[in-house]
């Protein structure tokens, strides 16, 4: 059984586009995330939520927005693609918040995304 | 804010015993955690250490001391396997400023 998965995993699509990544998680965690990892592979966390609520919302273009339907659930929308938003992102999720046993993560397979 | 250090690339042949070091900028610290990546894989979370000491997994064991603002992951018995990129993160006591170091390059030869 997958414990956090995505879709889709690769994502090929023209700059100015519209797109969404989904994300679910079956442990029954309370939190999730989304991190971004560029061609450099450097990971930065983008969104946090716990329990449907956001919690960490870093320096991320408008054009980002994530959408929590339930606690098991983070799905992620961008609007008017880039080529700087060509990267690897990635869903996870933890037991608690950071600050509540929240560093054990665990991630999902990741989604590669392509802006041409 | 914070900022995590690590050396960007370190080689060990089979058997051996390899230390990445992280050493981080940051106040109100809260712990140091570690993470696997595979070239094509998602991060595997490996340890945490919440207090100054030791904390041993298996053959991997990882190190904290606050007051260096220093940490290190111990990789024992290196298996090929174990080529991979390395992970430090940490965060703030309040949750927040959550960030993963540039990670560390293991390369593990015959």
């Amino acid at each position: 059984d997958t414990a956090v998965s995505q879709t889709p995993k690769y994502l090929v699509t023209q700059m100015g586009n519209d797109k969404s990544i989904k994300c679910e998680q079956n442990l029954g965690h309370d939190t999730m995330y989304w991190y971004k990892q560029d061609s450099k592979k450097f990971l930065k966390i983008m969104f946090s939520y716990n329990n449907k609520e956001l919690i960490i919302n870093e320096t991320v273009p408008n054009r980002f927005s994530p959408k929590s339907p339930d606690k098991a659930h983070l799905n992620l929308h961008i609007n008017s693609l880039e080529l700087g938003d060509s990267a690897v992102y990635f869903c996870a999720s933890s037991q608690g918040t950071l600050v509540e046993g929240g560093d054990e993560q665990f991630f999902g397979p990741g989604t590669r995304l392509t802006v041409l | 804010g914070q900022s995590l250090e690590q050396p960007s690339e370190v080689t060990a042949v089979e058997g051996a015993i390899v230390q990445i070091n992280c050493t981080y900028q940051t106040s109100g610290f809260y712990g140091l955690s570690w993470y696997q990546q595979h070239d094509g894989g998602a991060p595997t979370f490996l340890s945490y250490n919440g207090l100054d000491g030791l904390e041993e997994t298996g053959r991997f064991s990882s190190f904290l001391s606050r007051s260096d603002s220093y940490g290190y992951l111990l990789l024992q018995e290196l298996q090929m396997k174990d080529s991979a990129s390395y992970f430090c993160a940490g965060h703030d006591n309040y949750g927040q400023n959550f960030v993963f170091g540039p990670g560390t390059r293991l390369s593990v030869l015959p």
